[in-house]
């Protein structure tokens, strides 16, 4: 079954407000990640959040994590049209990674579209 | 500083025939991640190297599929007889094999199996 779950699983802003999605998973974790994938294209990472943080900014970004309730939140604020692409999550369980992030379990994506 | 390479970003063959996908690695990373996006099932590990060497293909689907990685500068995903349920955007990815560091991905192989 899927370790991380995005939602929603579609969502359409007016370019400039705030996109906020949400990640769900299961298990216990090293780290979380978010990496956007652009149609066409490879993933591409964003954020890094490890388990014993709570809150990450990177740019526009800011990542939570509540290790308690198994969620991670992204929000991306004054969205641009060139942020439109689908985000996905990424758990690194615990325990299952030899060399270090490897065991990647990724969720099934939010697609974000922002209108210009 | 060149990204991960796969090749060819397209291909359409007919079921039956051997598929080969290449991936070059980001220089310098030590481990190489072969996965499957398709609608149905997300993004799936397949395999992955460390320092060339297979550490887990426990996502490899049958034995119709074989992983290898020869040098540190070159994998290939070899699927041989191909299916149309195999039909998928085939991605490598890379990164240096310690710490918590992202992977990098490439642009990734649409396969089509007619």
């Amino acid at each position: 079954s899927q370790q991380g779950e995005e939602d929603p699983q579609a969502l359409s802003i007016q370019e400039g407000e705030n996109a906020t999605m949400n990640c769900s998973y299961k298990t216990s974790i090293n780290n979380l990640q978010w990496y956007r994938q652009n149609s066409g294209r490879g993933l591409v990472h964003l954020i890094l959040i490890r388990s014993n943080e709570r809150e990450k900014h990177s740019g526009r970004l800011r990542v939570t994590l509540d290790t308690s309730k198994k969620s991670s939140s992204l929000l991306i604020t004054a969205s641009r049209a060139a942020d439109t692409a689908s985000y996905f999550c990424a758990t690194d369980a615990l325990g299952k990674s030899n060399f270090g992030n490897e065991k990647l379990t990724f969720g099934t994506g939010t697609r974000l579209t922002i209108i210009p | 500083d060149a990204g991960v390479i796969q090749s060819p970003r397209h291909e359409v063959t007919e079921m039956g025939q051997e598929v080969t996908l290449r991936c070059k690695p980001i220089s310098g990373h030590n481990s190489l991640f072969w996965y499957r996006q398709t609608m149905m099932r997300g993004l799936e590990l397949l395999i992955y190297f460390n320092n060339n060497v297979p550490i887990d293909d426990s996502g490899m689907p049958e034995d119709r599929f074989s992983a290898k990685m020869p040098n540190a500068s070159f994998s290939t995903l070899k699927i041989q007889p191909s299916e149309p349920r195999d039909s998928a955007v085939y991605f490598c990815a890379s990164n240096p094999g310690s710490g918590n560091q992202p992977q990098h991905f490439g642009d990734g192989t649409r396969l089509s199996i007619l």
